[in-house]
């Protein structure tokens, strides 16, 4: 089983800094790597699919990237909005997903 | 609009059953494979199982091959869990999921709370 480890576990930044999220893979996913966001109380919903592609309606701030084991969900400049738990996720072998960042504000 | 609504979640006690249901609307159900997807209270997240669309090809995760069935009705448009043998470890919010690219969730449900005590 393919495991995917976020860091940081927590992240503190304020509106209008930039947010970068990591994901390590434990073997390539071969570019099967997506993101998701997911607010309190809400199911999660993806914001990046294929390492870099925005899924519809995902605004132009988040960005995806990386390659083999190592990914990075990037948020250009963060919108009150998107303070949440992030989780990348695989299919290489199964669906696995990451434990999750929690991005707050600081 | 795509709507995914889970239900059939509540308290059970250990060993006991419990069966989940999702509605899907909005579109073309019989053209997707579905998914069941959970997390349990403060923690992430953990696919449970597939579906293909024709039911021909049906998945679980280690965690609960042999205790959980996937299941589908195309003409009713659902989705459904059955879950037996149920364990403290199973207390979680399912949720049920579209699968679009073969790995993608791209549609969610609110999700149903199960949650195991006795």
């Amino acid at each position: 089983e393919i495991v995917l480890t976020q860091s940081p576990a927590t992240l503190s930044l304020s509106p209008g800094e930039r947010a970068t999220l990591s994901c390590r893979a434990s073997q390539s996913v071969s570019g099967y790597l997506a993101w998701y966001q997911q607010k309190p109380g809400q199911a999660p919903r993806l914001l990046i699919y294929d390492v870099s592609n925005r899924a519809t309606g995902i605004p132009a701030r988040f960005s995806g990237s990386g390659s083999g084991t190592d990914f990075t969900l990037t948020i250009s400049s963060l919108e009150p909005e998107d303070f949440a738990v992030y989780y990348c996720q695989q299919r290489s072998n199964w669906y696995t997903f990451g434990q999750g960042t929690k991005l707050e504000i600081k | 609009e795509v709507h995914l609504v889970e239900s059939g979640g509540g308290l059970v006690k250990p060993g006991g059953s419990l069966r989940l249901s999702c509605a899907a609307s909005g579109f073309t159900f019989s053209s997707y494979d579905m998914n069941w997807v959970r997390q349990a209270p403060g923690k992430g997240l953990e696919w449970v199982s597939s579906i293909s669309r024709k039911s021909n090809y049906i998945y679980y995760a280690d965690s609960v091959r042999g205790r959980f069935t996937i299941s589908r009705d195309n003409a009713k448009n659902s989705l459904y869990l059955q879950i037996n043998s149920v364990r403290a470890e199973d207390t979680a919010v399912y949720y049920c999921a579209r699968l679009v690219d073969d790995y993608l969730f791209d549609y969610w449900g609110q999700g149903t709370l199960v949650t195991v005590s006795s």
